[in-house]
């Protein structure tokens, strides 16, 4: 199945750096998404994204699909930024699979 | 917006209890999910359903069974619970069709432990 590898594992930033988190894949993907786990537990969607370019306020995401990669871009970071960061994709053929990276460790401290 | 809301947060369980885990979708979904996550394990599937009364096996299968008898709500049932169920589980939704998942909008969550 699809490989999806994020880095860096785990960034610590100061209040108002930016940052950009990556997510590679092993494949050519028709689903590609970002989700934030907040401190209580829950996955919430940031982008879905299988290819281009989106924006939402301080965060904005890219989708080089011939290149197999994504980005997520933090801008102007907040302490409510912290979390983990998930990235998680999925092609034609595995249908139902959406394949999760490890996901990045961020803390945004004041 | 979509909202997908899991029955319990936190549940404590016997070993050997069956319990169930019930998660219900406010937009006409017609694909469901059950996740679990685990530190060091990543989130990993146990059974999706893309329509009622149908499910497909994930990549965790064994210990769960599942249940969607109606479109907005999706089950998951552990039999004969085990310490090793131990976990946090994430239920989830999307549109998706024509060999693409779709979006997923997630729950918060269902901490349970087993004792």
């Amino acid at each position: 199945g699809i490989q999806v590898e994020q880095s860096p594992p785990d960034l610590i930033l100061q209040e108002g750096a930016n940052s950009t988190l990556r997510c590679n894949f092993s494949d050519s993907v028709n689903n590609l998404q970002w989700f934030h786990q907040n401190p209580w537990g829950q996955l919430i969607n940031l982008f879905y994204i299988p290819s281009g370019t989106k924006q939402n306020g301080r965060l904005s995401a890219t989708t080089v699909a011939t290149e197999r990669y994504s980005l997520l871009y933090i801008s102007s970071s907040q302490t409510t930024d912290s979390g983990v960061y998930f990235c998680a994709a999925s092609v034609t053929d595995s249908w139902g699979k959406l394949q999760f990276g490890a996901g990045t460790q961020v803390v945004v401290t004041p | 917006d979509v909202k997908v809301t899991q029955s319990s947060r936190y549940l404590v369980k016997r070993t050997g209890e069956k319990v169930f885990l019930e998660c219900v979708q406010d937009m006409d979904h017609e694909n469901m999910f059950w996740y679990r996550q685990d530190p060091g394990l990543g989130l990993r599937l146990i059974y999706f359903s893309y329509d009622v009364k149908m499910k497909e096996k994930g990549d965790i299968p064994e210990g769960y069974s599942v249940s969607r008898e109606k479109k907005e709500r999706f089950s998951l049932i552990l039999e004969s619970a085990s310490t090793n169920q131990t976990s946090m589980y994430l239920c989830a939704s999307s549109l998706g069709s024509g060999g693409n998942t779709g979006e997923l909008f997630f729950g918060e969550g269902s901490r349970l432990t087993v004792l």
